[in-house]
């Protein structure tokens, strides 16, 4: 089955740690991408990646870093640095272009207490 | 930052009935407009992509309009199911720009 899985779907971690939220696609998409979403706000966009080797900050990159060595995977970085990383994160990917319709993951909620 | 403007906030209706919501967005510039079903414990599915002005699409019992000179869609959902229940998203975006999406509605549906 073709899709989007994202692990593991619950993270806690303590506050001063880095964290690493996993993405995979086997869809064969070139664009992957990153979403945040917040009580009662839209899905804001933290990072994307258009090919491999190659990714952009979105509207909210701030304290987070992502890495696309893979076709298949874009990991993404919840540093220490962000200040307010309790949230839901969503990855996505899609055939390149906002032209197209995006497929989403499960998605991971992480807490920072 | 283009705000993307969703209403109502929620809706609770009665199964049966029909039901409709807007979205709104700048009208500059327009290049696609999407609409997302976001099921609670599920993923966020793609309902529709729209891209020319008077853009009429339809899935099952839902469908959606577009008129991008002034910058808004609908999205009707004819005699309204408990499976309907979910949050519509839609999202907005300029040539060479990324997707900006609403806060979504929130749709309960009564059996």
């Amino acid at each position: 089955d073709g899709g989007i899985t994202q692990s593991p779907k619950y993270l806690f971690r303590k506050e001063g740690q880095n964290v690493t939220l996993s993405c995979e696609q086997n869809l064969n998409h070139d664009a992957m991408y990153w979403y945040r979403q917040d009580p009662g706000q839209g899905l804001r966009l933290i990072y994307y990646s258009q090919i491999v080797n190659d990714f952009q900050k979105g509207d909210i990159a701030e304290g987070y870093s992502v890495s696309r060595e893979k076709k298949e995977s874009f990991p993404l970085t919840v540093t220490s640095a962000q200040k307010n990383p309790t949230a839901f994160y969503l990855c996505a990917s899609s055939i390149t272009g906002t032209f197209y319709e995006q497929y989403f993951g499960p998605g991971t909620r992480l807490t920072v207490t | 930052i283009l705000n993307v403007e969703q209403s109502p906030q929620s809706l609770h209706v009665q199964e049966g009935d029909s039901t409709n919501f807007t979205c709104s967005f700048p009208s500059s510039n327009f290049y696609a407009l999407h609409w997302y079903r976001w099921e609670t414990a599920k993923s966020p599915e793609a309902l529709f992509v729209m891209t020319l002005n008077g853009d009429e699409k339809k899935k099952g019992r839902i469908s959606a309009t577009l008129n991008t000179k002034e910058g808004y869609s609908y999205l009707y959902i004819k005699g309204s199911q408990p499976e309907d229940s979910a949050t519509y998203l839609c999202a907005f975006t300029r040539q060479g720009s990324k997707l900006t999406f609403g806060k979504g509605i929130t749709l309960s549906v009564r059996p």
